[in-house]
């Protein structure tokens, strides 16, 4: 089984709909939580870290629930400049090491 | 944000040659650097963990003297892929992580072994 778990997608939704990825994590030892960002060939970028309370930043909402060891990333209002791929990452406690899903595609469509 | 840097940008090679990429924090001092590898349509995979004055911390299944790490300063990692062969091409990825422990990556070095 795989560390993190993403649905590859992908994704293909209208300009302005809202769409959420779901990731789980198995390593019941990890404490951080991220949201990357990727375009094509790329590195990525950090879009969002992922808090126990739940955090927003514009049309982005992260949840994290660590009882069922999964989070959770909803994009309300797609842009056209969403489309990506977006990676779910995980940091274990007493490492610095970063653990990443597959990713997620997400198409928006005009 | 903090800038990470990486060079080449892009590097194609003959089999059996060796590549070195660089990888640098621009505005921060790094003790660790991670280097990844990206095929395509898949994630980043961890290679290995680059610590400043030490050996570096290879992942499983990562052949260590494949895949040489120097970390001589703060703010300069290399990974010199030996004897390179295609199925060594890749997206390679290095970050920082910085003071704040937040990660900063470079932008990738993209390998083409002929």
């Amino acid at each position: 089984r795989k560390e993190v778990e993403q649905d590859p997608g992908p994704f293909n939704v209208p300009e302005g709909a809202t769409v959420a990825f779901n990731c789980t994590y198995s390593n019941s030892a990890s404490q951080s939580f991220f949201w990357y960002r990727q375009d094509c060939r790329k590195e990525p970028k950090l879009l969002m870290s992922v808090y126990s309370s739940g955090n927003e930043d514009g049309r982005f909402t992260a949840q994290l629930n660590r009882a069922s060891q999964y989070i959770s990333l909803l994009i309300r209002d797609s842009k056209l400049s969403d489309s990506a791929t977006y990676l779910c990452v995980v940091n274990i406690a007493g490492t610095y090491k970063y653990i990443f899903g597959t990713g997620t595609r997400l198409k928006v469509l005009a | 944000g903090a800038v990470v840097s990486q060079h080449p940008s892009w590097v194609i090679c003959k089999s059996g040659t060796s590549v070195k990429i660089e990888c640098r924090s621009l505005d921060f001092q790094a003790t660790t650097m991670f280097w990844y590898r990206q095929f395509p349509k898949q994630s980043l995979m961890l290679m290995a963990t680059s610590n400043e004055g030490s050996k570096a911390t290879y992942e499983q299944g990562v052949e260590k003297d494949k895949f040489l790490i120097n970390h001589a300063s703060l703010t300069l990692s290399t990974l010199t892929v030996t004897s390179a062969h295609p199925e060594d091409s890749s997206f390679y990825i290095c970050s920082a992580r910085a003071p704040s422990d937040e990660q900063f990556f470079g932008p990738g070095t993209r390998l083409t072994v002929l």
